[in-house]
């Protein structure tokens, strides 16, 4: 089956560690997107990518770094820089001649 | 930031037509309108997209004033698995730039 996929779907870290959230996709689409949601809250825009080694930074990139190495994957990295991480933290696909953006189940990042 | 304004919530009855609002005073030409639906911790799904007719599938309608400055989306007929938070945005179709949601509206379907 066709999709995108994210793993964990739950996380758990220490504060001050690194951790980097899995994202992939199958349907090859171009451009992938990853967003934040805190509770109660809407979709927060993190990073974006319209293309393989190429990427930019949504809204609140602070505290974030991403790869795009293949056209398949976009690693999310939270650093210890970020000072909230606890969130619910989804990614997206959208092909170049679609309408829909597609999105992965989701990883609810949890930091002790 | 979002280019749409939505009611944080709204209620309706089980059986009832859904009619969700959306402002976007400010679109832009060649923009589109496009609504999303997020149930409880999953990823959002697509439900229906226009730019200036008035559009329907089988999962819901989508009406666009004639100055394209609000639209409402329709679900004719509300069931509690409608219960979810919809989004409303705005963007250019067929490009893969920047997309941006707002908070949404929690639409609560009653029994």
């Amino acid at each position: 089956d066709g999709g995108i996929t994210q793993s964990p779907k739950y996380l758990f870290r220490k504060e001050g560690q690194n951790v980097t959230l899995s994202c992939e996709q199958n349907l090859n689409h171009d451009a992938m997107y990853w967003y934040r949601q805190d509770p109660g809250q809407g979709l927060r825009l993190i990073y974006y990518s319209q293309i393989v080694n190429d990427f930019q930074k949504g809204d609140i990139a602070e505290g974030y770094s991403v790869s795009r190495e293949k056209k398949e994957s976009f690693p999310l990295t939270v650093t210890s820089a970020q000072k909230n991480p606890t969130a619910f933290y989804l990614c997206a696909s959208l092909g170049r001649l679609q309408n829909e953006q597609f999105f992965g189940p989701g990883t609810r990042l949890t930091v002790l | 930031d979002a280019k749409t304004t939505q009611p944080p919530s709204m209620d309706c009855a089980e059986g009832r037509a859904a009619n969700l609002p959306c402002n976007h005073s400010t679109i832009s030409g060649n923009e589109y309108v496009y609504w999303y639906r997020q149930i409880h911790s999953q990823g959002p799904q697509y439900i229906i997209h226009g730019l200036k007719n008035n559009e329907t599938n089988e999962m819901a309608s989508l009406i666009i004033t004639e100055d394209r400055k609000s639209s409402t989306l329709i679900l004719p007929h509300a069931t509690l698995r409608d219960t979810a938070v919809y989004y409303c945005i705005v963007r250019v179709a067929n490009r893969d730039d920047k997309i941006i949601f707002g908070k949404g509206t929690r639409l609560h379907i009653l029994p």
